[in-house]
């Protein structure tokens, strides 16, 4: 089946860091990539998604770009703030639908400190 | 930016009992979910449904579980009867196209 995998389980970084998180997809087929960040005490919230080789999502100064050849969707943050400590999710859709049926990965747990 | 709810927020139940786990999506989404994730695991799909009905339900969506929205008021999770192994948190979330997705909080589930 489908599957995400995230290399790093936490990043510890210092204010203006580059922050760059990795994302290695398995599926069949062309599936959409998606990032979506938690804070504490809430859900996740969409940061952006991407659906085609090579087309690149951004949002608040976070982007990643949709890699077929290497199946990969790194995040990355060219200086990151405290406020950017949360715990980050690479996931994807196959249904081929966009019906919504998201497969995650673990999760990696970001910590900026100032 | 708009907010789905959960209710409630945490629930600790005997094995064997029912549940519901209630959900208000945001007002005008179409599209509803549920996700579950067993702490320090990853979220997993369980269920997704659209226009009064279950589209797709992964293996993890039991005989004892069942999804439904009346009338237009919460979208519900009732587990009858809950085992030890659906202790988890499970989150709610609505999209209006099903792309992008808004989540709730979160319920906390604890079958003793």
């Amino acid at each position: 089946g489908d599957s995400v995998t995230q290399t790093e389980g936490q990043v510890a970084l210092s204010e203006e860091d580059f922050l760059t998180i990795h994302c290695n997809y398995s599926a069949s087929g062309y599936p959409a990539l998606f990032w979506y960040v938690q804070y504490p005490g809430e859900g996740p919230q969409f940061l952006f998604r991407a659906s085609r080789d090579k087309e690149k999502g951004s949002s608040r100064g976070f982007e990643a770009t949709y890699d077929k050849g290497t199946t990969s969707f790194h995040l990355r943050k060219a200086s990151v703030q405290e406020s950017d400590s949360a715990v980050y999710y690479c996931a994807l859709d196959n249904t081929g639908a966009n019906t919504g049926k998201l497969t995650f990965g673990h999760g990696t747990i970001l910590r900026v400190h100032p | 930016g708009p907010k789905v709810l959960q209710i409630p927020s945490h629930q600790i139940i005997d094995m064997g009992q029912m549940v519901t786990l209630n959900c208000d999506p945001v007002s005008n989404h179409l599209y509803f979910y549920w996700y579950k994730q067993i702490l320090g695991q990853q979220m997993e799909f369980l269920v997704n449904f659209y226009n009064g009905k279950v589209m797709e339900k992964s293996k993890l969506f039991k005989d004892q579980f069942s999804v439904e929205r009346p009338d237009g008021s919460y979208f519900t999770l009732k587990i009858q009867p809950t085992a030890l192994e659906d202790s988890a948190v499970y989150f709610c979330a609505s999209s209006v196209t099903g792309d992008e997705q808004y989540f709730g909080p979160g319920t906390r589930l604890t079958v003793l």
